[in-house]
């Protein structure tokens, strides 16, 4: 079973709002990642957790915040956002960082107004 | 230079034909090869990874790889219209992160 799943599907929030994503993954995975893609672009990473290690792109505003409650989740909080951080938020596992392949969940589509 | 190289496409193919997709990559530390389908508004879905040099075949699909010429590419036979997606190209990085390296993608269109 290579299923990751990620709640919700969808969000639209204010710019003033607080919020946060879900990811979970049951295939006993060491490393969970998210992504965010904009339309037309390819994913872009944004963090890295792996062995209760957590790895940040410099790139990534300290408006998101990752969240590693246990090993089999990753979640995002999402805190002032702006409307050009709308786009499809992936969450992906892998058995090890940097070794393996990697699954995506189906994604959370965000509206910032 | 950007990282890996795709054709942007769209590429239109006819059904039952064969689709080509190439990839070119910079980094020669890369070891392992993914090609990912994404449907409009879906997230990635894995198609293909290689490892090796030389072709790996999966039931239609067709993954090739070069490693001296750094070149990735992936092979559709019999093309169906449910073949028409976004492929996206991704060798595994070699930096810290282990992060896999996307290209910007190939756009297949096959036509009736």
């Amino acid at each position: 079973d290579t299923e990751v799943t990620q709640t919700p599907k969808h969000l639209v929030m204010g710019m003033t709002n607080k919020k946060s994503l879900k990811c979970e993954q049951h295939m006993g995975h060491r490393a969970m990642y998210w992504y965010k893609q904009k339309a037309k672009k390819p994913p872009e990473l944004m963090f890295v957790y792996s062995y209760e290690k957590l790895s940040i792109n410099e790139s990534v505003p300290s408006r998101f915040s990752p969240e590693c409650p246990n090993s089999s989740l990753l979640n995002l909080h999402l805190h002032a956002l702006q409307p050009e951080d709308s786009a499809l938020y992936l969450c992906a596992s892998s058995q090890a960082r940097g070794t393996d392949t990697q699954y995506f969940g189906p994604g959370t589509r965000l509206t910032v107004l | 230079q950007k990282e890996v190289e795709q054709n942007s496409g769209p590429l239109s193919v006819p059904e039952g034909a064969i689709a080509s997709l190439n990839c070119t990559y910079s980094d020669r530390g890369s070891q392992s090869f993914f090609w990912y389908r994404q449907y409009s508004g879906k997230s990635p879905e894995l198609i293909m990874f290689i490892y090796s040099n030389g072709d790996k075949e999966d039931g239609r699909f067709t993954a090739q790889l070069n490693k001296a010429s750094q070149y990735v590419s992936l092979l559709i036979r019999d093309s169906q219209p449910s073949d028409s997606a976004t492929y996206l190209c991704a060798p595994l990085g070699t930096d810290s992160w282990g992060k896999l390296q996307f290209g910007a993608g190939t756009q297949v269109v096959v036509t009736p």
